[in-house]
C-alpha cells in the first residue's frame, strides 16, 4: 500500500530564512503522482503543485521550488526567503494510478510550518 | 479558477439529528470527494463519486452516506449525528476519468459540532 510521510511536524523560522519541508513516500507502482496543499489557518487546503512519477524535473515558482527524486522516493518542497504569509500547514499527498474509477490519494500527516516575524 | 463552495462553515447540531453538508463546484469536475480532518488523523476519505449517482466508499464511511444527483453537487449525509462526528468536513473536486490522476480543488470547509 502506497504511503506517505512527512517526517518534520512543525518547524518554526524567522521571516526571510529558507525552509523545506520534506516529503517520502512509498508505493509500487511505476506511474503516480505526486502533490503538495498547502492549508492556512483559514481553513481551506489551496493546490499547489502537481508532478507525475516520469517527469523528474525540480520547478521553480517564485519563492516556491520542488525537489523530485525517484532514486530516494523524496519530493522535497523549498520556500525561499519565506514570509508570515507562508504561515501554514502543508501536505504532501500521492496518488497511484491504473485504478480505473478508483481513487487512492493518500496525504501525508503534514508540516505546520510557522514563520516569526 | 476552480470554486468549491460548502453550505455552511460552522454548524451545531444535536445528538440524533439528521445533518446534511452540502458541496458545489462550478468547473464541471466529475469527481467529488468529502473528507474529514481531525487533530491527529489528517484526513480521512469518507467518499468519493465520479459521476452522477455513482459513489464508492472511502476509509471510514461508517455512520454517513452521500448523494449525488446533478454534477455539480455532492451533499453528506450524518443520518444520525454522534458526538464523535464533530470534525472539520471538507469537500473536494477534481478532473478526469481517473480520480487519482489529478489534483483535486478543496473547498473552505465545515466545522460542524455535535452536541
Amino acid at each position: 500500500a502506497q504511503k506517505v510521510t512527512q517526517a518534520q511536524t512543525e518547524i518554526s523560522v524567522v521571516e526571510k530564512e529558507d525552509v523545506t519541508l520534506d516529503c517520502v513516500y512509498e508505493t509500487r507502482d511505476t506511474t503516480y503522482y505526486l502533490f503538495w496543499y498547502k492549508q492556512p489557518p483559514s481553513g481551506e487546503l489551496v493546490f499547489l503543485i502537481r508532478r507525475n512519477s516520469f517527469d523528474e524535473q525540480n520547478e521553480i515558482s517564485g519563492r516556491y521550488s520542488w525537489n523530485f527524486q525517484k532514486s530516494t522516493s523524496s519530493f522535497n518542497f523549498t520556500i525561499t526567503a519565506s514570509q508570515v504569509v507562508d504561515s501554514a500547514v502543508y501536505f504532501c499527498a500521492l496518488s497511484e494510478a491504473g485504478w480505473g474509477y478508483g481513487q487512492n490519494f493518500v496525504f501525508g500527516p503534514g508540516t505546520r510550518l510557522s514563520v516569526l516575524p | 479558477d476552480v470554486k468549491v463552495t460548502q453550505s455552511s462553515r460552522y454548524l451545531v447540531k444535536r445528538t440524533g439529528e439528521k445533518v446534511f453538508l452540502e458541496c458545489v463546484q462550478d468547473m464541471d469536475h466529475e469527481n467529488m470527494f468529502w473528507y474529514r480532518q481531525d487533530p491527529g488523523l489528517g484526513l480521512r476519505l469518507i467518499y468519493f463519486s465520479y459521476d452522477v449517482k455513482m459513489k464508492e466508499k472511502g476509509d471510514i464511511p461508517e455512520g454517513y452516506s452521500v448523494s449525488r444527483e446533478k454534477k455539480e453537487r455532492f451533499s453528506l449525509i450524518l443520518e444520525s449525528a454522534s458526538t464523535n462526528q464533530t470534525s472539520m468536513y471538507l469537500c473536494a473536486s477534481s478532473l478526469g476519468d481517473s480520480a487519482s490522476r489529478y489534483e483535486q480543488y478543496f473547498g473552505p470547509g465545515t466545522r460542524l459540532t455535535v452536541t
